[in-house]
């Protein structure tokens, strides 16, 4: 069974620092993964995917990178500002069963000014 | 329309009532998910639905929870007999076919009294 895990659960960081978030899946049969960004009391916005075959993907100042044999990928973001702030989570989709995401619990971040 | 909706994006009941939950995914997109999010937890899969079909039903938690899509577009998420563990945030999702990413509405905050 395909489980997720995101560290830290929680970072604060001031505005301007560069950071990264860590996602680690069990089995490296994906389709694809992706990341999410999630605001409170809201739903989950897309904000990268990254096929099986891909080793990173770019957004503005988010990059995502896959390494599916070590089942591991990491959201950058760069000069990290207060509208940053968020839980991030990733997911990812089986390609050996079922035909569902698999989420992680997430990890909130706080930018401070 | 431009996204996923939800409807209603809040809703309380008694315990032992009947709920539904509408979701109308976006124009053209085959796949939709549901999923249910507990407070500080990444969303947990109950029923996807390729088409009409649904292709996996595994997360449901019981046969109290029931999901239709009849005409291939809207969905609605039925529970019968709520318990107060049901309390959580229904999010449901689309995608286009193949490895298209994941777009979520903001959700139904179900509580159940």
């Amino acid at each position: 069974k395909q489980e997720v895990t995101q560290i830290p659960a929680a970072l604060s960081v001031p505005e301007g620092e560069n950071l990264v978030l860590n996602c680690s899946f069990t089995d490296s049969a994906i389709y694809n993964l992706q990341w999410f960004r999630q605001d409170p009391g809201k739903g989950l916005t897309s904000l990268l995917l990254i096929q099986s075959s891909q080793r990173e993907q770019t957004s503005g100042r988010l990059n995502a990178s896959l390494d599916k044999s070590s089942g591991r990928s990491t959201l950058y973001i760069a000069a990290s500002q207060p509208g940053d702030s968020a839980t991030y989570l990733c997911a990812v989709r089986p390609s050996n069963y079922g035909q569902n995401f698999v989420f992680g619990p997430g990890t909130r971040l706080s930018v401070l000014p | 329309g431009a996204g996923v909706s939800q409807t209603p994006s809040n809703k309380v009941t008694e315990k032992g009532k009947y709920v539904e939950l509408r979701c109308d995914p976006i124009s053209g997109h085959t796949a939709l998910y549901w999923y249910r999010q507990s407070l500080g937890q990444g969303p947990e899969f109950l029923i996807y639905f390729q088409g009409t079909g649904a292709a996996d039903d595994s997360g449901l938690p019981n046969d109290r929870f029931f999901a239709v899509r009849p005409e291939g577009s809207v969905s609605t998420l039925k529970i019968q007999r709520t318990e107060r563990g049901d309390s959580a945030v229904y999010l449901c999702a689309s995608s286009a076919e193949g490895n298209s990413p994941l777009h979520f509405g903001n959700g139904t905050r179900l509580t159940v009294t």
